[in-house]
């Protein structure tokens, strides 16, 4: 199992503002992914990693940008919050190897609300 | 591409019965994997149980067990013995060794003592 923490886990922030959401993961795991997620609805990928400065945008466009300079660490950016960004925001890794390859873990996940 | 479809968006056992979640999914890739996940009110998704598309053997964790067939791409989640703590909104998702998940649309499970 992976260690994933995100933080914050809860942010409230006016329009305008420049954001963070910070995602760490400590097994070493090459491949990195960031979700967005509304209330009781699926997940959509929005970015992802497979290593260090490799990055890709995922099937749901996203105003957001992320960056991957370490293996363990994948910050995910909002330059100007709007409200159309509220929602919850969840990080994953997966290993890189054949062993239980494709497997995501998840971390707690940001719940962002943008007034 | 692929597609992962959940027809049934809410779900409800009465506390110790079984049910079954179903799953169907569409892909164009040979090596793929399948999974359930579990999302609790805590937001936190949780691995239940995954399933290697060329393994024919149903998967099988503890209480929760798979039925996987692969020619009817369906792949549907059976919890024995259901408990207070397995009620939660479940996933399923196809992926391959490349590592992109596609989710399906959830089903909220509800457990009844």
């Amino acid at each position: 199992e992976a260690d994933i923490y995100q933080t914050p886990r809860y942010l409230v922030i006016g329009t305008g503002k420049k954001i963070t959401l910070e995602c760490s993961q400590t097994m070493g795991h090459d491949k990195m992914y960031w979700y967005q997620q509304d209330p009781g609805m699926e997940l959509h990928l929005i970015h992802y990693s497979y290593g260090v400065n490799s990055t890709e945008k995922g099937d749901l466009s996203s105003e957001s940008t992320v960056s991957r300079i370490r293996t363990e660490h994948f910050p995910l950016t909002l330059e100007s919050a709007r409200p159309s960004h509220t929602s919850q925001y969840l990080c994953a890794s997966a290993p890189g190897g054949a062993s239980r390859r494709a497997t995501q873990y998840f971390g707690p996940g940001t719940r962002l609300l943008v007034l | 591409a692929q597609t992962v479809t959940q027809s049934q968006p809410e779900m409800s056992v009465q506390e110790a019965e079984t049910v079954t979640l179903s799953c169907t999914y569409d892909t164009s890739e040979s090596d793929y994997y399948l999974f359930w996940y579990k999302q609790p009110p805590s937001r936190q998704m949780i691995l239940v149980i995954r399933q290697e598309a060329y393994k024919q053997q149903n998967a099988t964790e503890n209480r929760f067990s798979v039925n996987f067939q692969k020619a009817a791409k369906s792949f549907s989640l059976k919890i024995s013995d259901s408990q207070l703590g397995d009620a939660a909104m479940y996933f399923c998702a196809g992926g391959t060794s490349y590592g992109k998940l596609t989710f399906g649309q959830g089903t909220i499970l509800t457990v009844h003592p």
